[in-house]
């Protein structure tokens, strides 16, 4: 029962343009989303996360977006880096049941 | 340091053998994770801890597989009998309170020869 789910494995943008990661999710009970970062051999890192109470949420090249009504999220990366190049991944809780649920990534390219 | 920490880092073991990997949670964090990554694979959950309890186990794979914490710190998790399945990256990560971000650790590589 994949709870959250990230159906685009990889995606390859050009530098300097905008980059678009898409997340959906399937339990209604998840009102807290985040979303990470990974390099190879490295932990995950932490990017930025967004309360169900909001529908947006900014913090510099990175934004999340979150439609409750299509339960679906967003993470648009403007302008887009070469060191942006990672495995992304979306995460979503509830706040009774606080197991953190991982979607399965999606492998962000970064052309020059 | 302040983060998570996880040992050994890397760990080859023999089939069949058992392995204890272990996580330094960061102080004061009241909850606790543990992810696997198997190669070309997700985040796969595995157990939850609140304090020293684990609320959530639905994720062990099979009856090989425990964990505990302590003092609503460290953490070991166990898996007895290793299997070649078994190899992955074990992931740990700790979030200090409800609807925070959670960190994680650089992981454990496990290895079943």
């Amino acid at each position: 029962d994949q709870q959250v789910k990230q159906n685009s494995p990889s995606l390859s943008v050009q530098e300097g343009r905008i980059s678009i990661l898409n997340c959906d999710y399937t339990n209604s009970m998840f009102d807290y989303f985040l979303w990470y970062k990974k390099y190879p051999a490295e932990g995950p890192t932490f990017l930025i996360s967004i309360s169900s109470i909001k529908d947006k949420n900014e913090d510099g090249r990175f934004t999340v977006f979150l439609n409750k009504s299509a339960k679906h999220l967003s993470l648009h990366i403007v302008p887009s880096q070469p060191g942006d190049s990672a495995v992304y991944f979306c995460a979503a809780m509830g706040w009774r049941a606080q197991k953190l649920v991982f979607g399965q990534g999606t492998r962000l390219t970064i052309n020059p | 340091g302040a983060g998570v920490s996880q040992s050994p880092s890397n760990k080859v073991t023999e089939k069949g053998k058992d392995v204890e990997l272990r996580c330094d949670p960061i102080s004061g964090h009241t909850a606790l994770y543990w992810y696997r990554q198997s190669l070309g694979q997700g985040l796969e959950f595995l157990i939850y801890f609140q304090g020293n309890s684990a609320p959530d186990k639905s994720g062990l794979p099979s009856d090989r597989f425990s964990a505990e914490r302590t003092g609503g710190s460290v953490s070991t998790l166990t898996i007895q009998r290793t299997q070649q399945e078994d190899s992955a990256v074990y992931l740990c990560a700790s979030r200090p309170g409800p609807n925070t971000e959670a960190f994680f650790g650089q992981g454990t590589r496990l290895t079943v020869v």
